[in-house]
């Protein structure tokens, strides 16, 4: 059974400050990952995915996340946090299936002070 | 272009009305998507459409009906719903349902029901 988890309901940092948003994952098969972000009222937008390639994935706006497979973790980070960052963060699990069903995690809300 | 089109933004209706939400896409995708998404929380899978025949219908209700009329639309037909059924109805597409292909989410349709 494939199950995502997202370790921080909250998080809170301070603009130009480092941001980590933590993600496990469990899969019996290697599954794709994908970080999507959500800003209030608005749809899903794909920050980066990982699909078996490099396990340094960057993205758009800064981000990037590391893919361990050791330690099944998947964690967003981003070197200097702007103010633009504040918005909710998923992380999503494929299974290596053909059904199109993605695992969501519950989410985190990154908050950002000035 | 990773463009999803949904109409309308919002919507309010009544227990007793018949509405339809609509969504677009011109990327050439053969799997489209309808999720429900509460506040808080991660995006629901409703139904799955792949070369227009449904695919998935995750136990959903009667009073929602899609309609995949050709590869660019897709319809989501609503009637006689209830207040709980108010929420952020997000359309999404992608290449297959290949579990390494992205999902791309449209801005979604806020519906209220009175």
């Amino acid at each position: 059974a494939q199950s995502v988890t997202q370790l921080d309901s909250h998080v809170s940092v301070s603009e130009g400050t480092p941001v980590l948003l933590r993600c496990n994952y469990s899969s019996s098969y290697s599954p794709s990952l994908f970080w999507y972000v959500q800003h209030p009222n608005k749809g899903l937008q794909l920050l980066l995915k990982y699909t078996s390639a490099a396990t340094l994935v960057k993205g758009i706006n800064g981000f990037e996340a590391e893919f361990k497979k050791s330690e099944t973790s998947f964690h967003l980070t981003k070197p200097s946090a702007h103010m633009s960052d504040a918005a909710e963060y998923f992380c999503v699990v494929s299974p290596p299936s053909n059904t199109g069903k993605l695992i969501f995690g519950q989410g985190t809300t990154l908050q950002v002070k000035p | 272009d990773t463009e999803v089109t949904q109409t309308p933004k919002h919507l309010v209706m009544g227990m007793t009305n018949k509405k339809s939400l609509k969504c677009e896409q011109h990327m050439g995708h053969r799997a489209m998507y309808w999720y429900k998404q509460k506040a808080k929380k991660p995006p629901e899978l409703m139904f799955v459409y792949s070369y227009e025949k449904l695919s998935i219908n995750e136990s959903v209700p009667s009073r929602f009906s899609p309609e995949c009329p050709n590869s660019s639309l897709l319809n989501l037909h609503l009637h006689a719903l209830q207040p709980e059924d108010s929420a952020l109805y997000l359309c999404a597409s992608s290449q297959t349902l290949l579990g390494t292909d992205t999902q791309y989410f449209g801005p979604g349709t806020r519906l209220t029901v009175l």
